[in-house]
């Protein structure tokens, strides 16, 4: 079945500390894999996306994102974190012959100053 | 409008009424997604519009859920006879063309069923 887990509901960093978040997926086709970010109030916002090449891609707003293929894992980092990457993320598969993308249960930021 | 715009942004209703929840997509776009996100859930695929194509309602989780849109522009997505379960954020997106790398989403309606 295809599903995108991230196991961590909440996380708490404190400003300027590193952050990452975990993201598996369990997908048959060759995934296009990507991480979201929905700020309170507010839509999805695109931060980066994985399709094929370089397994380490680099997003908006300082943060980037790994593709390991043997841990079926993309998980998102930043080596500093502002207190305005207070959000909800989210991570997503899809794949070239499907219009759908399934994403995971999100994972909650808090940045403590 | 430059994004994708949704309305109502809140929505409050009681078990039993319709409601009806509308997308504006970015002018252009051909694809369209109804997406539904519970309390402390991912994203929920819900239905599909490409052009003019028959819609991918593979993702309605009821006979109570409909939606339409016609050719390139406004979708609704109408909620039939409400129920508590159906409280959620329903998210619409569009897409300039077929496939779902270029997802640009709405703010949302927050609809609440008492």
């Amino acid at each position: 079945a295809q599903s995108v887990t991230q196991p961590d509901i909440h996380i708490t960093v404190s400003e300027g500390a590193s952050l990452e978040l975990r993201c598996n997926y369990s997908y048959g086709a060759t995934p296009y894999l990507f991480w979201y970010v929905q700020s309170p109030g507010q839509g999805l916002q695109l931060l980066l996306k994985y399709f094929s090449g370089d397994t380490l891609v680099q997003g908006i707003k300082g943060f980037e994102a790994e593709f390991k293929r043997s841990q079926s894992s993309f998980n998102l980092r930043k080596p500093s974190v502002h207190w305005s990457d207070a959000a909800e993320y989210f991570c997503a598969v899809g794949a070239v012959n499907t219009d759908k993308l399934i994403f995971g249960t999100g994972t909650r930021l808090q940045v403590f100053p | 409008g430059a994004g994708v715009s949704q309305s109502p942004s809140n929505k409050v209703t009681e078990k039993g009424k319709d409601v009806e929840l509308r997308c504006d997509p970015i002018s252009g776009h051909t694809a369209l997604y109804w997406y539904r996100q519970r309390l402390g859930q991912g994203l929920e695929f819900l239905i599909y519009f490409q052009g003019n194509s028959a819609p991918d309602k593979s993702g309605l989780p009821s006979d109570r859920f409909s939606a339409e849109r016609t050719g390139e522009s406004v979708s609704t997505l109408t909620i039939q006879r409400t129920q508590q379960e159906d409280s959620a954020v329903y998210l619409c997106a569009s897409s300039p063309d077929r496939g779902s790398e270029k997802l640009f989403f709405g703010s949302g309606t927050q609809l609440s069923v008492l």
